[in-house]
């Protein structure tokens, strides 16, 4: 079935700091990923997504690109923020099959000021 | 425009009373989802809904657990006989469109957190 692996966290880096979490996936087929962000005391929203094979996401300064030779759509910025600090999840939705998306375990990100 | 809406954002119960979760999903979305967030198993698909076809209930754990969507647009979670596992954050989700469409966003609501003790 289908599945998704994230890097495990907490990560806590200072700001202005370089960020990647990453992730790979298993799908049937040829999933659409997507990030989703969870800020504090608040719903998951939707951070960026891509469709097909090296389409880039880009959100807010984060971006990820959707590698179909190594499974992955890592997420990074190049300079995180105080108001990055959040749980990240990376999720697929395959459409050869589930209509609902499979979430990787969520990254608790901390950026220090 | 307003987004997901779910009711109650808390609810306290004790094991073996029933409980119902209501989403409101957005207006003009066919799809409607839920997911269960808890701490040992993430975030967790339960059912689907597409328009007024039948839901899609692969992910419910046990057959305590049941929804319903009346008129293609609210919705409402039941569990019966809670147990102290299924404590959880409930989250609805909707989207425009459902099967085949790729890349098609869900929208959360900010979830239902049930205590069960």
């Amino acid at each position: 079935g289908d599945s998704v692996t994230q890097m495990e966290g907490p990560v806590t880096l200072s700001e202005e700091a370089f960020l990647t979490i990453n992730c790979t996936y298993t799908a049937t087929g040829y999933p659409s990923l997507f990030w989703y962000v969870q800020y504090p005391g608040e719903g998951l929203q939707l951070l960026l997504k891509a469709t097909k094979a090296d389409d880039k996401g880009s959100n807010k300064g984060f971006e990820a690109t959707y590698r179909k030779e190594t499974t992955s759509f890592h997420l990074e910025k190049g300079s995180v923020q105080v108001s990055d600090s959040a749980v990240y999840f990376c999720a697929l939705s395959s459409a050869g099959s589930a209509r609902q998306l499979t979430f990787g375990s969520g990254t608790q990100l901390t950026v220090l000021p | 425009g307003a987004g997901v809406s779910q009711s109650p954002s808390n609810k306290v119960t004790e094991k073996g009373k029933d409980v119902e979760l209501r989403c409101d999903p957005i207006s003009g979305h066919t799809a409607l989802y839920w997911y269960r967030q808890s701490l040992g198993q993430g975030l967790e698909f339960l059912i689907y809904f597409q328009g007024n076809s039948a839901p899609d209930k692969s992910g419910l754990p046990s057959d305590r657990f049941s929804a319903e969507r009346t008129g293609g647009s609210v919705s409402t979670l039941t569990i019966q006989r809670t147990q102290q596992e299924d404590s959880a954050v409930y989250l609805c989700a909707s989207s425009l469109r459902g099967t085949g469409q790729g890349g098609n966003e869900q929208f959360f609501g900010p979830g239902t957190r049930l205590t069960v003790l």
